[in-house]
């Protein structure tokens, strides 16, 4: 298994602002994912955090909107940009030690509330 | 098109009945089938995972199935308890890319003393 700790854990914003939200996990990993959670909804890929490259990136979803970095094994962070209230989620890191199908690890999520 | 689809939306049951959560999937090719709890404000966790060969698998009081010629699966909950109220997600891999994961909607689970 593995220990994902996210933070914030919720925040309230005001539209048009940014909140980069920090997934930090205790051990080395191979992959590092971002999921959103739209109230009542299932779970939806945003991207997959690559270590020490661009991010790869669902159809639907942008890097100037959802920009991230990966600058090493163990730690990765997604950044809501120009947040409309549409954008309010939760916002949930995922982790697996080999590759995307192995047994993925969550994190505890981050609400984002936009007004 | 590869989709996930889960019944019912929601359930209520009373603590310590029996439940069953279905889960149907049109992934092709498969690849493995799990299934997560998620508690209100946590992130999901895995239950169990199941590969093609597999059609039983056990994790204490869960229990999931999968027939891979009718692509369904189904979870069941025995003897339920107060901590079973959580969201339980279907999550098959496979698809046309090797690494496509597709999420069921899930089954919203509460149990009432």
């Amino acid at each position: 298994s593995a220990v994902i700790s996210q933070k914030p854990s919720r925040d309230i914003c005001q539209r048009g602002t940014s909140l980069t939200i920090q997934c930090q996990v205790d051990s080395q990993v191979t992959m590092m994912f971002w999921y959103r959670q739209q109230p009542g909804q299932s779970l939806t890929l945003i991207a997959t955090a690559n270590q020490g490259s661009e991010a790869t990136y669902e159809s639907g979803f942008v890097i100037d909107k959802f920009p991230i970095s990966r600058p090493n094994l163990t730690f990765s962070t997604l950044t809501v940009s120009n947040m409309s209230p549409e954008d309010s989620s939760i916002y949930l890191c995922s982790v697996a030690r080999g590759v995307e199908t192995d047994t993925q690890y969550f994190g505890p999520g981050t609400r984002l509330t936009v007004l | 098109k590869n989709q996930v689809e889960q019944s019912p939306q929601s359930l209520i049951i009373l603590e310590g009945k029996n439940c069953t959560l279905q889960c149907n999937y049109t992934v092709s090719p498969f690849s493995n089938l799990r299934w997560y709890k998620q508690d209100t404000g946590r992130g999901p966790v895995s239950l169990t995972i199941m590969t093609f060969s597999e059609n039983t698998k056990s994790n204490g009081r869960y229990t999931a199935t999968l027939d891979a010629d009718t692509k369904q699966s189904s979870l069941h909950i025995t003897a339920s308890q107060l901590s079973d109220s959580a969201s339980y997600i279907c999550v098959v891999s496979g698809g046309s890319s090797a690494s496509k994961i597709i999420f069921g909607s899930g089954t919203r689970l509460s149990i009432r003393p």
